[in-house]
């Protein structure tokens, strides 16, 4: 069965410093997505992607994110310059066109810990 | 703005004993309504999901959930839980964006077994 794999599965880094999540979405799917998810909390959406531009994002995804699909297989987050509370799970998902079932596959996730 | 709630941050069952976890949304039109589940330490597994007809779905590991619009909740069930069902369970409703769907999440439900 098809899976959304994400890379790496656990990073760590120190404050100030870029990082780059990477993510493989399932092959036939066109629409992206990032999540987060702080120690603890719930899963917060961050970002959709669709057709190579972002088609939505949170309050959360400030300017120190970006995402992009640098290829016809990689999607990914980048946080330009961490911050301590930038520690959390990041779970990427992908889904089909839009059909009726909307169902979005969400990878492991990449556990980042800024310290 | 859509939300989710989930009433119980914690329960805990007896093995073999019947289950059902607590989901309420508010959301206006009919609601696209998932459940995951997330083992500690790893991703979130779809359980089941619910767009329309039936209101009763059915899922993995045998789980159901029932769609009540009338009270605008979405429980989940299980007839005897195994101790494998240990884990942190999460409702959600897709955000029907412009262009691409956005899942909400409620706080989650962490459920333990008592041998």
């Amino acid at each position: 069965e098809p899976e959304v794999t994400q890379t790496p599965s656990h990073q760590v880094t120190q404050m100030g410093q870029e990082v780059i999540l990477r993510c493989v979405p399932i092959s036939n799917h066109l629409y992206f997505y990032w999540y987060r998810q702080i120690l603890g909390q719930k899963v917060e959406f961050l970002v959709s992607f669709y057709n190579n531009e972002i088609s939505e994002k949170s309050e959360i995804f400030d300017d120190q994110f970006s995402v992009e699909r640098p290829d016809g297989s990689n999607f990914t987050l980048k946080i330009r310059s961490t911050k301590l509370e930038d520690s959390a799970m990041y779970f990427c998902a992908s889904s089909e066109a839009r059909t009726s079932t909307r169902e979005q596959y969400f990878g492991p996730g990449t556990r980042l810990t800024v310290t | 703005a859509q939300s989710v709630t989930q009433p119980d941050i914690h329960i805990t069952v007896s093995e073999g004993a019947s289950l059902e976890l607590r989901c309420n949304y508010s959301y206006g039109a009919t609601p696209y309504l998932f459940w995951y589940v997330q083992s500690p330490g790893q991703g979130l597994q779809l359980l089941l999901k619910y767009f329309s007809g039936d209101t009763l779905v059915q899922g993995i590991k045998g789980f159901e959930a029932e769609f009540k619009r009338s009270q605008s909740s979405f429980n989940l069930r299980k007839p005897s839980v195994h101790w494998s069902d240990a884990a942190e369970y999460f409702c959600a409703v897709d955000e029907l964006g412009s262009s691409a769907s956005k899942i909400i999440f409620g706080s989650g439900t962490r459920l333990s077994i008592r041998p």
